[in-house]
């Protein structure tokens, strides 16, 4: 099946900062999703991007459908953003199976 | 708010017992989808259905199923409980030909 490795694991930064979490996958997709999820387990769709740029206030997400990844893009972090940032690949697109990244852990220091 | 409501938020089991968690979706959500999250893990898609028939299934042993019924809601039952079930689980609701899955908050599952 279809494999998603994330990187970086861990992340740890200062208020302000800027950072890019990226998303490989190993085929061809049709749906591409990038999910927060929140301390209290809550996921919560960034994006639908299966290729292209998306930009939503401080986020941005660009694919690379012909090379296989994805990148988030988080701007002037705030500790609310912290939390863990999942991609999430289907290759049926529609709302069909999605196999998920192992995820990057965030942390926004004050 | 999402739309997708999941119960109990915690619960506690002891092995070989059996569980049934519910989903209750919002009108336009036509599938539901259930994902177990280990700790540490990224969610693993369990099965989902589709107007209340099973549209597709993960690697999961038959002793987890599920039963979606026409007002939206959706359950999913594991019987035999191992160790291993010990998980969150994550119900998400999608609409005919939308490509975003709505989750819900979850249930938190523990097997002692």
């Amino acid at each position: 099946g279809i494999q998603v490795e994330q990187s970086p694991p861990d992340l740890i930064l200062q208020e302000g900062a800027n950072s890019t979490l990226r998303c490989n996958f190993s085929d061809s997709v049709n749906n591409l999703q990038w999910f927060h999820q929140n301390p209290w387990g809550q996921l919560i769709n960034l994006f639908y991007i299966p290729s292209g740029t998306k930009q939503n206030g401080r986020l941005s997400a660009t694919t690379v459908a012909t090379e296989r990844y994805s990148l988030l893009y988080i701007s002037s972090s705030q500790t609310t953003d912290s939390g863990v940032y999942f991609c999430a690949v289907g290759v049926q697109g529609g709302s069909e199976k999605l196999v998920f990244g192992k995820g990057t852990k965030l942390t926004v220091n004050p | 708010e999402t739309g997708v409501t999941q119960s109990p938020t915690h619960l506690i089991k002891t092995r070989g017992q059996q569980v049934t968690l519910r989903c209750s979706s919002q009108s336009g959500h036509n599938t539901v989808s259930w994902y177990q999250q280990a700790l540490g893990q990224g969610p693993q898609f369990i099965f989902q259905y589709y107007r209340e028939e099973e549209n597709g299934r993960g690697n999961f042993p038959p002793r987890f199923s599920g039963l979606q019924f026409p007002n939206y809601s959706s359950e999913l039952n594991v019987n035999a409980l191992e160790l291993d079930d010990s998980a969150l689980y994550l119900c998400a609701g999608g609409g005919s030909g939308a490509n975003v899955l709505t989750f819900g908050a979850g249930s938190r599952l523990t097997v002692l």
